[in-house]
């Protein structure tokens, strides 16, 4: 079974600029997180998908911050513009229907915000 | 509101002796709760989960973690540590209010001396 794909695994730009990270998850599947690390501390949840729906999104920066679930399969997060602060590793997992069930995490996406 | 406690960022112990990471919760409902270990250069994999079942919960590779509700602790165990079991720990917790998000600690990582 193939596991949670991210890309790209790294990414450096400067403050303002844009970036999209992608994630297609384990295929089946219906819930699909969006996790930001920063170094030292554990995994923060910034949105959370059930197919095609955000179940939650309270702790995403949605002036910043976006992301989408097309067809309830493959997601983007998008930040714009980029500050200093957004470095991180950012994670996505899946999970086959709830946060009750096991996470499967894909590698991450370390951004770092000159 | 939920959240998370694991006392210690950094644990080390020699090869063979016990492994104890702690882990406090705060819920207003009965809680699921999970370990989750991280390994160098790997995503987020799980331990072991909680789910109002038994109260010993045993996990994948020797581990196992006792819910105590009168301490809201989760505590995870080893008897005997191996070289392999260096990673970093995360506790995590998820209620029912809320949709059930899952809320994650700083992680503990563990060093482990031959």
């Amino acid at each position: 079974e193939a596991g949670v794909a991210q890309s790209p695994r790294y990414k450096i730009i400067e403050k303002r600029q844009s970036v999209a990270f992608w994630c297609n998850p384990i295929s089946g599947h219906a819930t699909l997180y969006w996790y930001q690390q920063i170094l030292g501390q554990g995994p923060k949840l910034l949105i959370q998908f059930q197919n095609n729906g955000v179940v939650d999104d309270s702790q995403l920066p949605k002036d910043r911050f976006s992301a989408e679930r097309l067809k309830g399969v493959d997601s983007t997060l998008k930040i714009q513009p980029a500050k200093l602060e957004d470095s991180a590793v950012y994670l996505c997992a899946s999970s086959f229907y709830s946060p009750l069930d096991e996470q499967f995490f894909g590698p991450g996406t370390r951004l770092t915000v000159l | 509101a939920q959240s998370v406690t694991q006392l210690g960022s950094h644990v080390s112990v020699s090869e063979g002796a016990l492994v104890l990471l702690r882990c406090n919760y705060s819920s207003s409902v009965p809680p699921y709760l999970f370990w989750y270990v991280q390994y160098p250069n790997q995503g987020l994999q799980l331990l072991l989960k909680y789910t109002s079942a038994a109260t010993l919960v045993k996990g994948i590779n020797g581990f196992e973690a006792e819910f105590k509700k009168s301490e809201t602790s989760f505590h995870l165990t080893k008897p005997s540590a191996h070289m392999s079991d260096a990673a970093e720990y995360f506790c995590a917790v998820s209620e029912g209010t809320g949709g059930f998000k899952t809320i994650f600690g700083a992680g503990t990582r563990l060093f482990v001396k031959a």
